[in-house]
């Protein structure tokens, strides 16, 4: 168990339809990173949050949107859904003074 | 433009044997470097990392080896075990400690 919880586990809806993915990091973390795996790629990072400011963003599409609140938990918005949005979708978490990110078990997202 | 390339997509090992998991990057920017091990259903787990400013780390039957100048890197498992088949990412840190991952290579480890 990593410390980082997701929820929730599977998510199924269809197209056009807006979802969001909830994200606890471990405890004393305040980065908090979301990746997007495919099939057959590798994660691809899409934005960070440090302590409730967005850090760093990635390959993520103008109909996805994240924030970090006060309590340092993230969600990632996705709006407009088409098919080819269907992944996984990975929250990280980052301790302080450490490259290792430590991740959820994932959000598993079916767009029909 | 992939900067982490991992170029076999699975490798089959005999138990007790040595597993060599290859990555190359392309970035001179990348700075730490890190493997990662997935099981379905699972998110990935964190197993060994290395500086660029060495060429070797070792935990247990896990040593990582980079090789700065080929932009190389490799883990190296051994004795190998029934238990490390999985899917092992190779992933590199750069601006802001985001990381670029490979797309990974599925492990086999054969009784």
């Amino acid at each position: 168990d990593s410390g980082v919880t997701q929820t929730p586990k599977h998510l199924i809806t269809a197209t056009g339809q807006r979802v969001t993915l909830r994200c606890s990091p471990r405890s004393g973390d305040l980065s908090v990173y979301w990746y997007q795996q495919s099939l057959d790629q590798g994660l691809q990072f899409l934005i960070q949050y440090y302590n409730g400011e967005e850090r760093a963003k990635g390959n993520i599409l103008e109909r996805f949107s994240a924030q970090q609140f006060p309590d340092l938990h993230s969600e990632l918005n996705l709006s407009s859904l088409e098919l080819g949005d269907s992944a996984l979708y990975f929250c990280a978490s980052r301790p302080a003074g450490s490259y290792e990110q430590y991740f959820g078990p994932g959000t598993r997202l079916t767009v029909t | 433009d992939q900067q982490v390339k991992q170029n076999s997509p699975s490798l089959s090992v005999q138990e007790g044997r040595i597993s060599i998991l290859n990555c190359d990057y392309t970035n001179s920017m990348f700075d730490y470097f890190l493997w990662y091990k997935k099981y379905p259903a699972e998110g990935p787990t964190f197993l060994i990392s290395i500086s660029s400013i060495k060429d070797k780390n070792e935990d247990g039957r896990f040593t990582v080896f980079l090789n700065k100048s080929a932009k190389h890197l490799s883990l190296h498992i051994v004795p190998s075990q029934p238990g490390d088949s999985a899917v092992y990412f190779c992933a590199a840190s750069g601006a802001n400690s985001k990381l670029t991952f490979g797309k990974g290579i599925t492990l086999s480890v054969r009784p």
